[in-house]
């Protein structure tokens, strides 16, 4: 079964220049979240889709940061323009099912690391 | 506040040494919690999922513990080996969310030959 594609892997921009990430998940998952992880921390979440929805953007920087899901398969998060905080690595993770269970368990991609300079 | 801390942040030992990292939480209501191993460059991948009434669960090398009482977790890793040398992050699950995990900052474990 393959896992869940990300690209870019490396991603390098000045600080105000626009980025889009993409991700593919394993296929039949219905959930998609977008992760933000800076260095030394745990992930943070941005959003979360279910389907093509949105289920939790709480943590999403609006003013700067998009994500969609067309047709609820890939996605892509988009950060127009970056900032020198957003040097981070975004991981996408999806999971199975359609009721976002608690105890489903989530599958990451590789991630996609990006510098800010 | 729903929150989780690791310890500690790094750990060097020596391969085929045992060690126990820690997780406490203050995640409510609770739902389950999981550890991930994350290799350098790589996503998390889940190792064990513990829910309420569990107290032990297994993984090949890896034990993990939960004492759902005071809100404590162990993962513990028998007879280390340099592909062991990852970080170890502690993600607890709130009841009732869509699947909504707070994840620990991680220990970062180096195994030396």
């Amino acid at each position: 079964e393959a896992g869940v594609a990300q690209s870019p892997r490396y991603k390098i921009i000045e600080k105000r220049q626009s980025v889009a990430f993409w991700c593919n998940p394993i296929s039949g998952h219905a959930t998609l979240y977008w992760y933000q992880q800076i260095l030394g921390q745990g992930p943070k979440l941005l959003i979360q889709f279910q389907n093509n929805g949105v289920v939790d953007d709480s943590q999403l920087p609006k003013d700067r940061f998009s994500a969609e899901r067309l047709k609820g398969v890939d996605s892509t998060l988009k950060i127009q323009p970056a900032k020198l905080e957003d040097s981070a690595v975004y991981l996408c993770a999806s999971s199975l099912g359609t009721s976002g269970r608690d105890q489903e368990t989530q599958y990451f991609g590789p991630g996609t690391r990006l510098l800010v300079l | 506040k729903n929150q989780v801390e690791q310890s500690p942040q790094s750990l060097i030992i020596l391969e085929g040494k045992n060690c126990t990292l820690q997780c406490n939480y203050t995640v409510s209501p609770f739902s389950n919690l999981r550890w991930y191993k994350q290799d350098t460059g790589r996503g998390p991948v889940s190792l064990t999922i513990m829910t309420f009434s569990e107290n032990t669960k297994s993984n090949g090398r890896y034990t993990a513990t939960l004492d759902a009482d005071t809100k404590q977790s162990s993962l513990h890793i028998t007879a280390s080996q340099l592909s062991d040398s990852a970080s170890y992050i502690c993600v607890v699950s709130a009841t009732g969310g869509y699947n909504k995990l707070i994840f620990g900052a991680g220990t970062r474990l180096a195994v030396h030959p």
